[in-house]
């Protein structure tokens, strides 16, 4: 168990409706990371935040948009789903805005646009 | 921008075998280097990390040399186990500062298949 908790772990949806990933930073943990890998794009980064704000962003479609909470969990929200948006989405978490330390990752969330 | 290549993979090999991996990168500064491990069906976990020129990171055998001449961070292992079989990736950070803070994201290369045969 890494201390990053994701959920749910899968998530099976139809075209066009939309979904909430949720992710809870290891414990002391500020920033927290957004990734989505693909079979053909591989791990893209999608957003940072770091204690509440929007620190850096990344290949992040405009359909999709996330936040990041007072208790320092996170939301990924993906609106107006299409069939390539199925991917596994990771999220990261880091003591700080992130450096040398890199990053801890959860386990992922599968989805599955059908 | 920053990058990250790996060899092309899939990478097959017998057990105990020697392993080495590729990665070079591309920075407009001096980014710390990571290996990244996914083993099947979980989530990426850090394998070595290495934050300036000539440092080398190891762990479970692993290990690898920040190599600034050759803008390098190639992963090897002298004898490798069925159970290393998995995808690795290499990464760097790079900081960035903007308005008194810094921040950095983690750039993968594309990642490497390996697998081990008993």
């Amino acid at each position: 168990d890494s201390g990053v908790t994701q959920t749910p772990k899968h998530l099976i949806t139809a075209t066009g409706q939309r979904v909430t990933l949720r992710c809870s930073p290891r414990s002391g943990d500020l920033s927290v990371y957004w990734y989505q890998q693909s079979l053909d794009q591989g791990l893209q980064f999608l957003i940072q935040y770091y204690n509440g704000e929007e620190r850096a962003k990344g290949n992040i479609l405009e359909r999709f948009s996330a936040q990041q909470f007072p208790d320092l969990h996170s939301e990924l929200n993906l609106s107006s789903l299409e069939l390539g948006d199925s991917a596994l989405y990771f999220c990261a978490s880091s003591v700080g805005p992130g450096q040398g330390n890199g990053y801890t990752f959860g386990s992922g969330t599968r989805l599955t646009v059908v | 921008g920053d990058s990250v290549t790996q060899m092309e993979g899939p990478v097959t090999l017998s057990e105990e075998a020697f392993l080495t991996i590729n990665c070079t990168y591309t920075a407009t500064g001096y980014p710390s280097l990571f290996w990244y491990v996914q083993y099947p069906g979980e989530g990426l976990q850090l394998l070595l990390k290495a934050t300036k020129a000539d440092d080398k990171g190891s762990n479970k055998g692993f290990e690898a040399t920040y190599r600034k001449e050759t803008t390098s961070f190639h992963l090897e292992k002298g004898s490798v186990q069925v159970s290393d079989s998995a995808v690795y990736f290499c990464a760097l950070i790079l900081a960035v500062y903007a308005g008194g803070t810094s921040y950095g994201k983690l750039t993968f290369g594309q990642g490497t298949i390996l697998t081990v045969h008993p």
